[in-house]
Formats: C-alpha cells, sequence, structure tokens
C-alpha cells in the first residue's frame, strides 16, 4: 500500500497525558497536512510542511499541540497534558508540491477519557 | 474569516437518479475545489477537483465551478447505494495550501 499511513489508529489516554501521532505521507510528496475532525464537523487544518519545514500553524493549535517533520520524511504531531476537548479525528494528507490535490491517511481516532 | 458552506442534509435520492450537491464559499480569490467523499467512521477520499470555471466530468461525477457565484457543486448521475456517504466541499487559496472545509452534506441513495 503506498498511501498515507498513521498510527495508532486509536489511541484512548486519560486527561493530562501526553500521546504523540505519526503519519508517513506518500513516497515522494513533500507536503504534509494535519487536520482535525469532529463529529458532524469537517476537517480543520492544525499545521502543514513543505519537507521538514514548518510552514503555517492554525491558531487552533494551542501551546499544548507540536508537530514536527525532522528529515522531511514523516511527521509527528505531540499533544502534551490532553484534555477532553482534544477528542476528535487527527487526519494526516500529503501532496506533491506541483500538484494540488491532497490525500489523506486513515486517521488517528483520540479519545480523552 | 473564510468559510465553506454547504446544507447539511440529509440529502436522499432513488437510486439511478441525479444527486446534486451545492456548496458556496466566502473568499474570493480561491483558486482550488476539491469534492471528497467520507464514509462514515472513515477518512476522506478526493473524488473530484476543479480549478477553473465550468464543467468538470470523471465518470459518474461532474463537477461544476462558478467563480463569480462563488459556488461549486457536485452532480452524481446513476446513483448508488453504495454513493451513500458525506460528500465535503473544501476549497484553497492557491496551490497546495491548506484546504478549508464545509461541514459536508450527508447523502443518502435509496435502493
Amino acid at each position: 500500500d503506498t498511501g498515507v499511513s498513521q498510527d495508532p489508529r486509536h489511541k484512548i489516554t486519560k486527561r493530562g497525558q501526553n500521546v504523540t501521532f505519526r503519519c508517513d505521507p506518500i513516497s515522494e510528496h513533500n507536503r504534509l497536512y494535519w487536520y482535525r475532525q469532529t463529529l458532524g464537523q469537517g476537517p480543520e487544518f492544525l499545521t502543514y510542511f513543505q519537507n521538514e519545514a514548518q510552514l503555517e500553524k492554525s491558531r487552533l493549535l494551542s501551546d499544548r499541540f507540536s508537530a514536527e517533520r525532522p528529515k522531511g520524511s514523516f511527521s509527528t504531531l505531540e499533544i502534551q497534558r490532553t484534555e477532553q476537548g482534544d477528542s476528535a479525528m487527527y487526519l494526516c494528507a500529503s501532496s506533491f508540491a506541483g500538484e494540488y490535490e491532497q490525500y489523506f491517511g486513515p486517521g488517528t481516532r483520540l479519545t480523552v477519557t | 474569516q473564510k468559510e465553506v458552506e454547504q446544507n447539511s442534509g440529509p440529502l436522499s435520492v432513488p437510486e439511478g437518479a441525479i444527486a446534486s450537491l451545492n456548496c458556496t464559499y466566502s473568499d474570493r480569490v480561491s483558486q482550488s475545489f476539491f469534492w471528497y467523499r467520507q464514509y462514515s467512521g472513515k477518512s476522506p477520499e478526493l473524488i473530484m477537483s476543479i480549478y477553473s470555471n465550468g464543467d468538470k466530468e470523471d465518470g459518474r461525477f461532474t463537477a461544476q465551478l462558478n467563480k463569480a457565484s462563488q459556488y461549486v457543486s457536485l452532480l452524481i448521475r446513476d446513483s448508488q447505494p453504495s454513493d451513500s456517504a458525506t460528500y465535503l466541499c473544501a476549497v484553497s487559496l492557491s496551490g497546495n495550501t491548506p484546504l478549508v472545509f464545509g461541514k459536508g452534506t450527508r447523502l443518502s441513495v435509496i435502493a
């Protein structure tokens, strides 16, 4: 399978714990995006990278959230001191710089209890 | 603030009919427009992209764009029960910049 992959697919954590998600983009896609989706809503942009450079962060992204893409390949999204409001589907997408279509991975569903 | 508006539905159509899904966007300088299909519990799947005014057809799907009216639509011909899903309209300012999504329209195709 050469699509976008995400790990884990499901995560249940207690409030106050830290969690980290991983995204592996489609090979040779140099742009990588993180979105968050809650029930009944469309995905909301969080942050994105071109290669290893983080180009933009949404105002939705509080200081508890951090993302990196150290070698321009996979990316990680960390949430510190999780809150119940962080419960959502975290989606990763990738695109090739010369093309506009973004392709999504299967998502990581986070439940904060 | 950039907004993308869609009727949340549900839109119910009989099998074999044409389903028409609509979307309006607020940022006049938007350049790229996409339709994604999302089955319950799954991630969005890209089904159509359109960048210039007019129609673009791909199989049973036709995307229509009218930049003057800030309006995008998706037509699904010969609707099948397997088309039952939520359809998300997404817009970006240019190229591969972040997408702004609508809340989606839930389509139900009745056999």
